[in-house]
């Protein structure tokens, strides 16, 4: 049971701005910083956002993440039909020493 | 350019042991920056952190609570890889598998992954 919580699906436009909600507690988000992945069928996850609100080299900058206490947030703002997939949210618990993540949100590009 | 190449059974028979070997290239197990983990993907679980060891003038292990009783990560720095192995492996055990490294920029930065192994758990 995952201790990080999302919308199970989001969906826009192309062009469109989506937001995906991440809600943890103090032991986790509230306390460390928020990694997202993106996640394509027959792919490994890919790191998207770390420390809560940086891009890996090679990342679009139409990919956006923020924090706010016990709650993170990824935007992507001009979507596109290669971004549908599925994104995870992720923080280290230190309650539970463990690295948790969320229970995901599938994006949907209609 | 790092690559982990993962190997291992695709079929584990209830109650027994499932095991995976990462092949590390580009990068050393015995790296004093570097970590390196085991993280599983299901259909009704999602993504779930195993667990990860790094060396740090010694060896460092760390264990998700879920499986601390039945895993162990062990590095092999003869063949440059590390492994996971699950005891008493249930049908909740089906996932496909990856190793990931945590290449140390910033805190748990999963730069790079095997190409995930696809294990399930049947008699």
């Amino acid at each position: 049971q995952s201790v990080l919580t999302q919308p199970p699906s989001a969906s826009g436009t192309p062009g469109q701005r989506v937001s995906i909600s991440c809600s943890g507690s103090s032991s986790n988000i509230g306390s460390s910083t928020v990694n997202w992945f993106q996640h394509l069928p027959e792919t490994a996850p890919k790191l998207l956002i770390y420390l809560t609100n940086q891009r890996p080299s090679g990342v679009p900058d139409r990919f956006s993440g923020s924090k706010s206490g016990t709650s993170a947030s990824l935007a992507i703002n001009g979507l596109q039909s290669e971004d549908e997939a599925d994104y995870y949210c992720a923080a280290w618990d230190v309650s539970l020493h463990d690295y948790v993540f969320g229970t995901g949100t599938k994006v949907t590009v209609l | 350019q790092v690559q982990l190449q993962q190997s291992g059974p695709g079929l584990v028979k209830p109650s027994q042991t499932l095991s995976l070997a990462c092949a590390i290239s580009g990068d050393s197990v015995s790296s004093n920056r570097a970590a390196w983990n085991w993280i599983r993907q299901s259909p009704s679980r999602g993504l779930e952190w195993l667990g990860r060891t790094y060396y740090r003038s010694k060896w460092y292990y760390d264990y998700a609570v879920s499986v601390k009783s039945r895993i162990s990560i062990n590095p092999d720095t003869s063949k440059n890889q590390f492994s996971l192995h699950l005891n008493s492996v249930t049908p909740e055990d089906t996932a496909v598998y990856y190793c990931a490294r945590d290449g140390g920029a910033a805190p748990d930065y999963f730069d790079y992954w095997g190409q995930g192994t696809l294990v399930t758990v049947s008699s």
